[in-house]
């Protein structure tokens, strides 16, 4: 109950497309879902976040897609460009909670010219 | 003026030895972790100290021991290092437990 589920494994889009990375999970107690970029040699890094209060949030052209009643969600990357080329992670937790944030298994996403 | 910073970088030691990772964070957080990365990417927590009090401590070898001398660092340290205990180690930081963590560039563990 704890996994989060995530596909696919890796991805390979062309420039200008839209990459769409999925995630499932089963604890309906968790509130906070994260979305993390890593790039080849560093950390991950938080790219964008949403609570079960909304459906969607974008910051430029990245998109978490909320879907609670399914309980997934999804991160859209718009005009993929080869610069997004990182190994993305979800992850989801409960806040305040001190459990831990349970990651997904990643995917590693190329996008080429 | 990094966020989160780990020393040292690249680590390449013998099966055997004993060493040590250090972490600090200045983002004024009040909770760190470690996480140990494997070659298949996998992010799996090992532990979680909220105010130099542990909070998470995962199915771990007891040959890792983490300190935290204060709320700023919180350092690993290996005994009898393990061809297994190669990986990236990453430390990471939050405001809350399990709220936005912010991770540290990794060290890198070779265990020969």
């Amino acid at each position: 109950q704890q996994q989060v589920k995530q596909s696919p494994q890796s991805l390979i889009v062309q420039k200008g497309g839209i990459s769409i990375i999925n995630c499932a999970y089963e604890n309906t107690a968790f509130d906070y879902f994260p979305w993390y970029q890593q790039f080849p040699g560093k950390g991950p890094a938080l790219l964008i976040a949403i609570r079960p209060d909304v459906s969607e949030k974008k910051e430029g052209r990245f998109t978490i897609s909320f879907n609670k009643s399914a309980k997934q969600f999804s991160l859209h990357i718009m005009d993929s460009q080869p610069g997004d080329s990182a190994t993305y992670f979800c992850a989801a937790s409960v806040v305040h909670n001190t459990d831990k944030l349970i990651f997904g298994t990643g995917t590693r996403l190329q996008v080429f010219p | 003026d990094t966020a989160v910073s780990q020393t040292p970088k690249y680590l390449v030691t013998q099966m055997g030895n004993d060493k040590s990772i250090k972490c600090e964070q200045n983002l004024g957080h009040d909770t760190m972790y470690w996480y140990k990365q494997d070659s298949k990417k996998f992010l799996k927590i090992m532990f979680s100290y909220n105010n130099k009090e542990l909070i998470i401590n995962e199915t771990v070898p007891n040959r890792f021991s983490p300190k935290s001398p204060d709320k700023a660092h919180l350092n690993l340290h290996i005994n009898s290092l393990e061809l297994g205990d190669s990986a990236v180690y990453f430390c990471a930081s939050s405001q809350e437990p399990s709220y936005e963590q912010y991770f540290g560039p990794g060290t890198r563990l070779t265990v020969t």
